[in-house]
């Protein structure tokens, strides 16, 4: 069975310390491996495509990376602002999109 | 520009209501999709359109009918509801259905009393 498992499911961090979310993949024939970002009640907001192991991607202070097994995304001097539920969504050959439970990041002044 | 638009942005409807949710993307995407995501968990699919036509039906129940008049609309008539399908409901367009990311919608919270 597909699967995408993120942890941990919650992570709170002080300011300026950097840290890394991981997600876990079973998907048969991955077509792309995908973070977003969500804030409280908003629409997810596209972050980074990685497809093929090996791969990063950065932008600002993340910086998402992909293995045959799974991803990482690294959160580098993280600021409050950063604050937000990440999301991995992989898309699988029958070209379903589908997420992960998420990480809920909470950084701290 | 990676905007999809949805209206309304709140919703509460009555059990025998008939109501729409409406997306709309000016982007030249070709897949539009459907999800509902309940409180503190991921999106879960609904429906996927590729080239204005279904290509995915995630077994939803009937009360969801989806609908995309043109490449840039996507509808989704609401009726018969039930308080559990009290949710976000999230639209979404990619270029493609083939290995290429979604961009998102704000969602329409939705109420059913």
């Amino acid at each position: 069975e597909d699967q995408v498992t993120q942890s941990p499911e919650a992570l709170r961090l002080q300011e300026g310390e950097s840290s890394s979310l991981n997600c876990s993949y079973t998907v048969s024939g991955l077509r792309g491996l995908f973070w977003y970002r969500q804030d409280p009640g908003k629409g997810p907001e596209f972050l980074f495509t990685l497809y093929s192991a090996g791969e990063e991607k950065e932008k600002e202070r993340l910086k998402a990376t992909l293995t045959k097994k799974e991803s990482f995304l690294h959160i580098t001097a993280p600021k409050p602002e950063d604050s937000a539920t990440y999301l991995c969504a992989g898309r699988t050959g029958a070209n379903n999109l589908f997420f992960g439970t998420g990480t809920r990041l909470t950084v701290i002044p | 520009d990676t905007e999809v638009t949805q209206t309304p942005k709140h919703l509460v409807m009555g059990m025998t209501n008939k109501k729409s949710l409406k997306c709309e993307q000016h982007m030249g995407h070709r897949a539009m999709y459907w999800y509902k995501q309940k409180a503190k968990k991921p999106p879960e699919l609904m429906f996927v359109y590729s080239y204005e036509k279904l290509s995915i039906n995630e077994s939803v129940p009937s009360r969801f009918s989806p609908e995309c008049p043109n490449s840039s609309l996507l509808n989704l008539h609401l009726h018969a509801l039930q308080p559990e399908d009290s949710a976000l409901y999230l639209c979404a367009s990619s270029q493609g259905i083939l290995n290429t990311e979604a961009f998102f919608g704000q969602g329409t919270r939705l109420t059913v009393v």
